[in-house]
């Protein structure tokens, strides 16, 4: 079974510029996660959805959006790019029903913003 | 105070050497735990998974959770100069995963 992909693998933006990363999970999974991973601040959560629905959502501003799609895949959005948003972004997928069951992540986006 | 504690480390320690890895964490509620391994510039993989108190096996790693005093712990056993990476704990409730930040373990061949 595949695991989780996401695209693109590197970006560099420039400040205040816009961002889309896409996230396909495994084949099956329905829920779709995506964290920030910074050295200081380490992984901390942006946001799940399931079956299209963002089901929690973490402590970020309303910069960062995502949605999902009908077949599970998911997207994540950042507006107004500032330089501290320069991260590797990961999604990680689960089969689902409750939220904190074993989650599987991608190989991650490494955002850099300049 | 963050919700899951861990050691960042680096903690070296010499090929052979059983590694004892520990994270503390302060919510009650607390359901999953989970233990990642990451290489650098790689996602985290899933090392062991466990919702109860005790002791998990899977061929060289031990996951061991002891709730009442909040206290969750990984053991690798004949430690491997590919292991040297960072550990993540993890645990998971309702609302999603709260990662420690991580302990960089380095084997020494």
């Amino acid at each position: 079974k595949a695991g989780v992909t996401q695209t693109p693998r590197y970006l560099i933006k420039t400040r205040g510029q816009q961002v889309t990363l896409s996230c396909s999970p495994i084949s099956g999974h329905r829920s779709v996660s995506w964290y920030q991973q910074t050295p200081g601040q380490g992984l901390q959560f942006l946001f799940e959805y399931f079956s299209e629905t963002q089901r929690n959502k973490g402590n970020f501003p309303g910069r960062f959006s995502g949605r999902q799609f009908s077949n599970s895949r998911s997207e994540m959005n950042v507006s107004t790019l500032e330089l501290g948003d320069s991260a590797l972004y990961l999604c990680a997928s689960s089969s689902g029903g409750g939220s904190g069951g074993e989650q599987y992540f991608g190989p991650g986006t490494r955002l850099t913003v300049t | 105070q963050k919700e899951v504690e861990q050691d960042p480390g680096p903690l070296s320690v010499p090929e052979g050497a059983i590694v004892s890895l520990n994270c503390t964490y302060s919510n009650s509620a607390f359901q999953y735990f989970m233990w990642y391994r990451q290489y650098s510039r790689k996602g985290p993989e899933l090392l062991m998974y466990t919702y109860s108190s005790g002791n998990k096996e899977d061929g060289r790693f031990t996951a061991q959770v002891d709730k009442s005093s909040k206290y969750i712990s990984l053991f690798i056993r004949d430690s491997q100069p590919s292991d040297s990476a960072t550990y993540l704990c993890a645990r998971g409730g309702a609302d999603g995963l709260t990662f420690g930040k991580g302990t960089h373990l380095i084997i020494q061949p």
